[in-house]
């Protein structure tokens, strides 16, 4: 069974600009949650979309953003990147149920110059 | 406000030797909590979890246990190898408002380095 898969997996953009990060989840989870890693927060919750809709969000600046579509794939989108967007950014899935784990792809290393 | 708290950033153990890795909570909503696993510049590996209703959850060398009164868990490796080297986390959701678990929230993170 395939894992997450987060693509690209490296990325440099220039501040100011906008980039978009995607993720496909393992085949027949549909809840696809998004996070950031930094060095000085730790991982911090961005947000959580199921059946295309955002169900959950974390208190990150509406420069960020997400969309899932039908086939459980997420897509991230940053705008007018700052310096400080410069992360690992982090895309997990789930199965729906009760309580499930989360399993995380390897990642998107964004770099804002 | 840091929910959720691993206060000791590393620990040093020796190869077969146990582990004991710590993590605090201060929200009571919490009621699922999990251990991963990170290398860097890698995704978190899930390890094991743990439900509020149990006070502790065993897989092969790694039992997580879960104190509620005192808002604690702690994860146990035993034997202790070197490839368990890595930094390990802690992570808290609750069924809060109908987010059904899918929001994690992470402590800091503690550094296990396992010397041969």
């Amino acid at each position: 069974k395939a894992g997450v898969t987060q693509t690209p997996r490296y990325l440099i953009k220039t501040r100011g600009q906008q980039v978009t990060l995607s993720c496909s989840p393992i085949s027949g989870h549909r809840s696809v949650s998004w996070y950031q890693q930094t060095p000085g927060q730790g991982l911090q919750f961005l947000f959580e979309y199921f059946s295309e809709t955002q169900r959950n969000k974390g208190n990150f600046p509406g420069r960020f953003s997400g969309r899932q579509f039908s086939n459980s794939r997420s897509e991230m989108n940053v705008s007018t990147l700052e310096l400080g967007d410069s992360a690992l950014y982090l895309c997990a899935s789930r199965r729906q149920g009760a309580v499930t784990e989360a399993f995380f792809g390897q990642g998107t290393r964004l770099t804002v110059v | 406000d840091q929910q959720v708290k691993q206060n000791s950033p590393s620990l040093s153990v020796q190869e077969g030797r146990i582990s004991i890795l710590n993590c605090d909570y201060t929200n009571s909503m919490f009621d699922y909590f999990l251990w991963y696993k990170k290398y860097p510049a890698e995704g978190p590996t899930f390890l094991i979890s743990i439900s509020s209703i149990k006070d502790k959850n065993e897989d092969g060398r790694f039992t997580v246990f879960l104190n509620k009164s005192a808002k604690h868990l702690s994860l146990h490796i035993v034997p202790s190898q070197p490839g368990d080297s890595a930094v390990y986390f802690c992570a808290a959701s609750a069924n809060a408002g109908g987010t059904s678990y899918g929001k994690l929230t992470f402590g800091q993170g503690t550094i296990l380095t396992v010397h041969p």
